[in-house]
């Protein structure tokens, strides 16, 4: 059964901390796996797509990367509004190919 | 913006109401589904269109009916919830090609429809 298992739960950061999000994943056919950020009240927002091992995408203070197992998010020197919850999923075959499975989040809270 | 926009924003329903939800996609996209957020829990797909084709149907429950008119617009028809029915309910789109190599587009998703029901 395909499964994706986020890494904490919850992270709490003081300012300018660097930490690690991770997610783990156990598929069969992955097509691709997308990281998102969802602030409190609204949709999740599209961060990176990543598509084979070894891949890197980075945007400002944040870089992803993928290995056969798991993906990282790298959260460098964070400021307060990167606090959020971050959204892993990965995009598997299925009948029709669309199949987003998400992970549970990981609930980041970036203190002053 | 992400140019999906959902209406309403909130809404309060008796179990033997019936409303509807409506997502619309100003991104050119032709592909659009519906996704269900509950408290700690993951995203749940719901259902799939694709060129106004429902190509997924992810064992929902039949008091749940989509409709897609056309690629830009989604309906969802709501009646005779339960109370655990009450959740986020997210729409978004994608553009549904192969693109490099047999990959897909990301998902874009909407604010939601923060459902409760009473």
């Amino acid at each position: 059964e395909d499964q994706v298992t986020q890494s904490p739960e919850a992270l709490r950061l003081q300012e300018g901390e660097s930490s690690s999000l991770n997610c783990s994943y156990t598929v069969s056919g992955l097509r691709g796996l997308f990281w998102y950020r969802q602030d409190p009240g609204k949709g999740p927002e599209f961060l990176f797509t990543l598509y084979s091992a070894g891949e890197e995408k980075e945007k400002e203070r944040l870089k992803a990367t993928l290995t056969k197992k798991e993906s990282f998010l790298h959260i460098t020197a964070p400021k307060p509004e990167d606090s959020a919850t971050y959204l892993c999923a990965v995009q598997v075959v299925k009948n029709s190919g669309y199949a987003l499975n998400f992970g549970k989040g990981t609930s980041l809270l970036v203190t002053p | 913006e992400t140019g999906v926009t959902q209406t309403p924003r909130h809404l309060v329903m008796g179990m033997t109401n019936k409303k509807s939800l409506k997502c619309e996609q100003h991104l050119g996209h032709n592909a659009m589904y519906w996704y269900k957020q509950s408290a700690k829990k993951p995203l749940e797909l719901m259902f799939v269109y694709s060129l106004e084709e429902r190509v997924e149907n992810n064992s929902v429950p039949s008091r749940f009916s989509p409709e897609c008119p056309n690629s830009s617009h989604l309906f969802l028809h709501l009646h005779t919830l339960q109370p655990e029915d009450s959740a986020l309910y997210l729409c978004a789109s994608s553009q549904d090609s192969p693109g490099l190599a047999g990959r897909w587009g990301e998902q874009f998703f909407g604010p939601g429809t923060r459902l409760t029901v009473l």
